[in-house]
């Protein structure tokens, strides 16, 4: 069974760009979400979607927004970029919000914003 | 508002000896626990969790402790072994349907010395 993937790997951007990054999800997996992981600091989480809908919000500005598509791929966006965007974001699905039930990471997609 | 702390940012253990990570959390609210293990280049994988209505969880050479009227608590591997050495991350939840909203701390690096 394929494990949740993420693409690109690396994103090299400069500030003041937006950045697309994007998450498919375990098969069967409806949720969806996304940390980011700066340097030195624990995973911060950013975005919950579910269903297609989103259903939590981390500590963010709002140039950090997403979607999540009727496939349950999702897209996390990051506009207006600044240098300490620069981090690992990493995306995790997990099967219905109903239970406590433990999310699966991707590899993640380092951004570097210069 | 770092809500699960792990104050350890990193461990060295001899091989066979005992592991123990430890994490602090400050929100009583907090009734979930689950520990990850992340090798470096990959995302975060589920180790092992507890509830907040047991006070251990073991499962083989993983064992997790709680203490909830110290609001702490630890993971003990035994034995330690090599490819045991990853970045660990505690994670915390606070109700089933409240955002589904994990809290990670920032991790600590065991190193297992052969």
């Amino acid at each position: 069974e394929a494990g949740v993937t993420q693409s690109p790997t690396h994103l090299i951007k400069t500030r003041g760009q937006q950045a697309t990054l994007r998450c498919s999800p375990i098969s069967g997996h409806t949720s969806v979400y996304w940390y980011q992981q700066a340097l030195g600091l624990g995973l911060q989480f950013l975005l919950w979607y579910d269903e297609g809908e989103e259903r939590n919000r981390g500590n963010f500005p709002p140039r950090f927004s997403g979607r999540q598509f009727p496939n349950y791929s999702s897209e996390l966006n990051v506009n207006a970029l600044e240098l300490e965007d620069s981090a690992l974001y990493l995306c995790a699905s997990s099967l219905a919000v109903s239970s406590y039930n433990e999310q699966f990471f991707g590899p993640g997609t380092r951004l570097t914003v210069l | 508002d770092q809500q699960v702390k792990q104050n350890s940012p990193s461990l060295s253990v001899q091989e066979g000896r005992i592991s123990i990570l430890n994490c602090d959390y400050t929100n009583s609210m907090f009734d979930y626990f689950l520990w990850y293990k992340k090798y470096p280049a990959e995302g975060p994988t589920f180790l092992i969790s507890i509830s907040s209505i047991k006070d251990k969880n073991e499962d083989g050479r993983f064992t997790v402790f709680l203490n909830k009227s110290a609001k702490h608590l630890s993971l003990h591997i035994v034995p330690s072994q090599p490819g045991d050495s990853a970045v660990y991350f505690c994670a915390a939840l606070k109700g089933r349907h409240t955002g589904n909203q994990f809290y990670f701390g920032t991790g600590t690096s065991l190193t297992v010395i052969p």
